[in-house]
């Protein structure tokens, strides 16, 4: 079966550090990897979705930045943190193929400070 | 580019049938699905619609698709407690999976 691992659960780290949140599933091969964010009010928003190894596509321009180094492994990061990042970050999987249902992590709850 | 649109709250009574609306605007998403979030938790699916659908029921929740409007709807029957939770509507065509904004439901005694 598949399975989605995402930490830290929590993070709290001051403005203009750098971040890196770590996404990795197991179970599948060439899933499409989604990075969201989740803020008061704001609904789910599409960071960064990927299709395969070195691919990423953003959807809103940003502080943030996306990696896939692995086929299973997706990365968030910043190398300066906004109080703006704040928010409950979201990595969800799917077979991007036909019916794409879409798997979430537990999420991680950033708060820059 | 897309977007997708739903009302922030609904309060309901114990018992009573829940109805939350959703609206989207790219007309060539291919699958349609309701998503329910958890306090402090990642997101779960509840139903899914393909877009050729006018209705799908499972159990308790009946989705209705009004493909023309491009409006969508999750009805929840005899609603409990349980059914507490924020509630995702989302689209999808080809890789991109967009979320509309969530509706919390408070079901309440």
């Amino acid at each position: 079966s598949q399975t989605i691992h995402q930490w830290p659960a929590t993070l709290v780290q001051p403005v203009g550090s750098p971040l890196s949140l770590e996404c990795t599933v197991e179970g599948t091969s060439n899933p499409n990897l989604y990075w969201y964010r989740q803020a008061a009010g704001r609904g789910l928003q599409l960071l960064f979705y990927s299709v395969g190894i070195g691919q990423i596509s953003s959807e809103v321009p940003q502080n943030l930045s996306a990696s896939r180094p692995q086929d299973r492994q997706f990365i968030l990061s910043s190398k300066k943190l906004l109080l703006s990042d704040s928010g409950f970050y979201l990595c969800a999987w799917s077979w991007g193929v036909g019916n794409t249902e879409a798997f979430f992590g537990q999420g991680t709850r950033l708060t820059v400070v | 580019g897309e977007d997708v649109e739903q009302s922030l709250f609904l309060s309901v009574r114990e018992g009573d049938s829940s109805v939350i609306n959703c609206t989207y605007t790219d007309s060539s998403s291919t699958y349609l699905y309701w998503y329910k979030q958890e306090p402090g938790a990642g997101l779960q699916l509840l139903t899914y619609i393909f877009s050729n659908m006018d209705m799908k029921q499972d159990q308790r929740l009946t989705v209705l698709l009004n493909k023309k409007d491009k409006h969508l709807s999750l009805r929840i029957a005899d609603t409990q407690t349980g059914d507490s939770a924020i509630y995702f509507c989302a689209e999808s065509n080809t890789d991109k999976l967009i979320f509309g904004t969530g509706t919390r439901l408070q079901v309440f005694p």
